[in-house]
C-alpha cells in the first residue's frame, strides 16, 4: 500500500541552524514526490517536487530535498532557518498506478518551530 | 490572479445538524479535491473531480458525507447529521488537470466544529 511517514512531529531549531525534515515512502511505482508547507491559518503551499531526473530538487524560500531510491527516503533540507519558516510541513507522494485516480498520499506533517 | 477560495472560514454546528462547505477552485483549473485535516493528522483525503467523469469518493468516510461539483467549478461539500468526530479543517485542492505530477493548489481550509 502506498504510504508516506515523517518520523518527526515536532522539531525546534535555532534561527540561522541548518534543518533537515525527514519523509520515507511506500509506493508500488516510481514516485512523484512533493513537499508542501502549511503556515498558521493557511493552506498548503507547495516547495518543491520530483518526477525524474537530478535526484536533488531545488524549490522555493532556499528549500532544497534529495530523493534516495535505495532509502525510500526525499529528506527536506534548508541550510539556514529563519524565523518565518516556522510552519507545518507535509512530505506527499503520488504517481502513475495505472488506476482510476492516482492518489496523492500525504504524510501526517512535521511541525516546526523556529527560536530566536 | 485569485486562489482557491473556500467559505465560511469557520462553522460552529451542534450534533445532528447538517452543514455545507464550498469551494471555489481556480478558474480553468479542472480537476479539485476535498481533504479533512484533524487536529495533529495529516490530511485525508476525501473526495476528487475531474472534468465531467464521475468522482472518486473513496475518502468519504461515511454515507453522511457527500458532495458536487456544478458547472465544473464551484464545489460543495455537505455533511449531514454531524457528529463530534466531524470537528476538523475541511481543504480544498484544485489542479490543472489532475494527473499525479499537477501542483495542487490549496485553499485555506473551513475549521468545523461540532459541539
Amino acid at each position: 500500500a502506498q504510504s508516506v511517514t515523517q518520523p518527526d512531529i515536532h522539531i525546534t531549531v535555532s534561527e540561522g541552524a541548518s534543518l533537515e525534515l525527514r519523509c520515507n515512502y511506500s509506493y508500488g511505482a516510481t514516485p512523484y514526490l512533493f513537499w508542501y508547507v502549511q503556515s498558521p491559518g493557511q493552506g498548503l503551499q507547495l516547495l518543491l517536487k520530483y518526477f525524474s531526473g537530478d535526484t536533488l530538487v531545488q524549490g522555493i524560500k532556499g528549500f532544497e530535498a534529495e530523493f534516495k531510491r535505495s532509502q525510500s527516503s526525499f529528506n527536506l533540507r534548508k541550510p539556514s532557518v529563519h524565523w518565518s519558516d516556522a510552519a507545518e510541513y507535509f512530505c506527499a507522494v503520488g504517481g502513475n498506478l495505472k488506476t482510476s485516480y492516482d492518489k496523492v498520499i500525504f504524510g501526517p506533517g512535521t511541525s516546526l518551530s523556529v527560536i530566536p | 490572479g485569485a486562489g482557491v477560495s473556500q467559505s465560511p472560514s469557520n462553522k460552529v454546528t451542534e450534533k445532528g445538524k447538517d452543514v455545507e462547505l464550498r469551494c471555489d477552485p481556480i478558474s480553468g483549473h479542472t480537476a479539485l479535491y476535498w481533504y479533512r485535516q484533524s487536529l495533529g493528522q495529516g490530511l485525508e483525503f476525501l473526495i476528487y473531480f475531474q472534468g465531467n467523469s464521475a468522482p472518486d469518493k473513496s475518502g468519504l468516510p461515511s454515507d453522511r458525507f457527500s458532495a458536487e461539483r456544478t458547472g465544473g467549478s464551484v464545489s460543495t461539500l455537505t455533511i449531514q447529521r454531524t457528529q463530534q468526530e466531524d470537528s476538523a479543517v475541511y481543504l480544498c485542492a484544485s489542479s490543472l488537470r489532475g494527473s499525479s505530477t499537477d501542483t495542487q493548489y490549496f485553499g485555506p481550509g473551513t475549521r468545523l466544529t461540532v459541539l
